[in-house]
């Protein structure tokens, strides 16, 4: 069974509000997390790395006042898109990892964000 | 830096035919080779996985050898089934140290289709 859970799944919206997406890893301690965007037919996009309990590490060109990471606990991490709007419409994928799982990131089903 | 290149798609095949998704990398070191597979509003599924050179990683039919020598992970089914349809994303990572795994570096991803 899933190991990442990743909520809502869907989400729609209007032009200027904020949008929360948890990642939560179900049965293990993650002491990193991942979050990617993916555009249809593309590959995943790193947007940033969060370590719980430090700031988030953003990847070149990422802005980190529109996207706003929160890594509070060992088993949450929050994607908070700020103000968004249709261009911000997207996928959003989480994945979450630690030193002792077998593979190096378990992934969440991915959130679909549509700003109209 | 580190890199993956695998081959463009769509690929499209009738079901029982054999599969080659043609999947190169560049990075220092000894990467861990790894196939992942998304299936349509999904995330991220690990499908195979190699760690050192000449290791060959299976699952479910598919196979991938780790070949130093031409820096390639090619993914094979000898039979394939219209459930295959999906995205497959050849990544390799590199061990960061410190208390979690580095980052994943991934293709462009290959559209997969069998038909009946």
């Amino acid at each position: 069974g899933a190991v990442v859970s990743q909520h809502p799944s869907w989400v729609i919206c209007k032009s200027g509000t904020s949008v929360k997406i948890e990642c939560r890893s179900l049965d293990f301690q993650a002491t990193t997390m991942f979050w990617y965007r993916q555009f249809p037919k593309q590959s995943l996009m790193l947007m940033a790395t969060s370590n719980e309990g430090s700031k988030a590490t953003y990847e070149q060109g990422v802005e980190k006042d529109k996207f706003l990471i929160n890594h509070a606990s060992l088993t949450l991490s929050t994607l908070t898109v700020t103000s968004a709007h249709p261009e911000d419409s997207s996928f959003y994928i989480c994945s979450a990892a630690a030193l002792d799982r077998p593979q190096p990131q378990h992934f969440g089903d991915g959130t679909r964000l549509s700003i109209l | 830096g580190n890199s993956v290149t695998q081959m463009e798609g769509p690929v499209t095949l009738s079901e029982e035919a054999f599969l080659t998704i043609n999947c190169t990398y560049t990075a220092t070191g000894y990467p861990s080779l790894f196939w992942y597979v998304q299936y349509p509003g999904e995330g991220l599924q690990l499908l195979l996985k190699a760690t050192k050179a000449d290791d060959k990683g299976s699952n479910k039919g598919f196979e991938a050898t780790y070949r130093k020598e031409t820096t390639s992970f090619h993914l094979e089914k000898g039979s394939v089934q219209v459930s295959d349809s999906a995205v497959y994303f050849c990544a390799l990572i590199r061990y960061a140290g410190g208390t979690s795994y580095g980052k994943l570096t991934f293709g462009q991803g290959t559209i997969l289709t069998v038909h009946p």
